[in-house]
């Protein structure tokens, strides 16, 4: 069965650190991958997503960027921290764009 | 391109009655259906989900969907709520061959009360 992995699962950080979260698949090879961000009373904005090793979209410019460094790897990053980066960021994988996707537990942020 | 609408923000049952969350979708084809369920301070889970066929849907924890297509909607249901169903449900629309990720909508929030 797949598993996927987030950590860490939470996580303070002052404005203008730095930022990595991981995550990982776990079960599966070649799948789509995602990430997500909830800011409070708001619903899922997609940030980022890969089809591919090294193939990244980017759904909405901003502060933040992402890798996938090995298939099953996908890391977002960011070189300085704004308040409004806080969050709850969800990773996610699928088969196939248009397919079900598979969401993993999620890493709170929060910026101060 | 496709686009999901969830009318209700909030929604508030008793223990025990029935549910319907809605569900409109934009899409000129038939497009892949899904209805996800997040507790809070969690990731989301899968409830179900439609390719084709049969256009009422068994999911998990008791929920069924059903698809409408002169309605363009997927409505979730339970016919018996129970206090643990409290949570953020959200549905989502994929389409094949759009070279597009599934689109969510924004959520509805569901209250139990006893």
């Amino acid at each position: 069965s797949q598993t996927i992995h987030q950590w860490p699962a939470t996580l303070v950080q002052p404005v203008g650190s730095p930022l990595s979260l991981e995550c990982t698949v776990e079960g599966t090879s070649n799948p789509n991958l995602y990430w997500y961000r909830q800011a409070a009373g708001r619903g899922l904005q997609l940030l980022f997503y890969s089809v591919g090793i090294g193939q990244i979209s980017s759904e909405v410019p901003q502060n933040l960027s992402a890798s996938r460094p090995q298939d099953r790897q996908f890391i977002l990053s960011s070189k300085k921290l704004l308040l409004s980066d806080s969050g709850f960021y969800l990773c996610a994988w699928s088969r196939d764009l248009a397919y079900e996707q598979y969401f993993g537990p999620g890493t709170r942020l929060t910026v101060t | 391109a496709q686009s999901v609408t969830q009318p209700d923000i909030h929604i508030t049952v008793s223990e025990g009655a029935s549910l319907e969350l809605r569900c409109n979708y934009s899409y000129g084809a038939t497009p892949y259906l899904f209805w996800y369920v997040q507790s809070p301070g969690q990731g989301l889970q899968l409830l179900l989900k439609y390719f084709s066929g049969d256009t009422l849907v068994q999911g998990i924890k008791g929920f069924e969907a059903e698809f409408k297509r002169s309605q363009s909607s997927f409505n979730l249901r339970k016919p018996s709520v129970h206090w643990s169903d409290a949570a953020e449900y959200f549905c989502a629309v994929g389409a094949d061959q759009a070279g597009t990720a599934l689109i969510f909508g924004k959520g509805t929030t569901l209250s139990v009360s006893s």
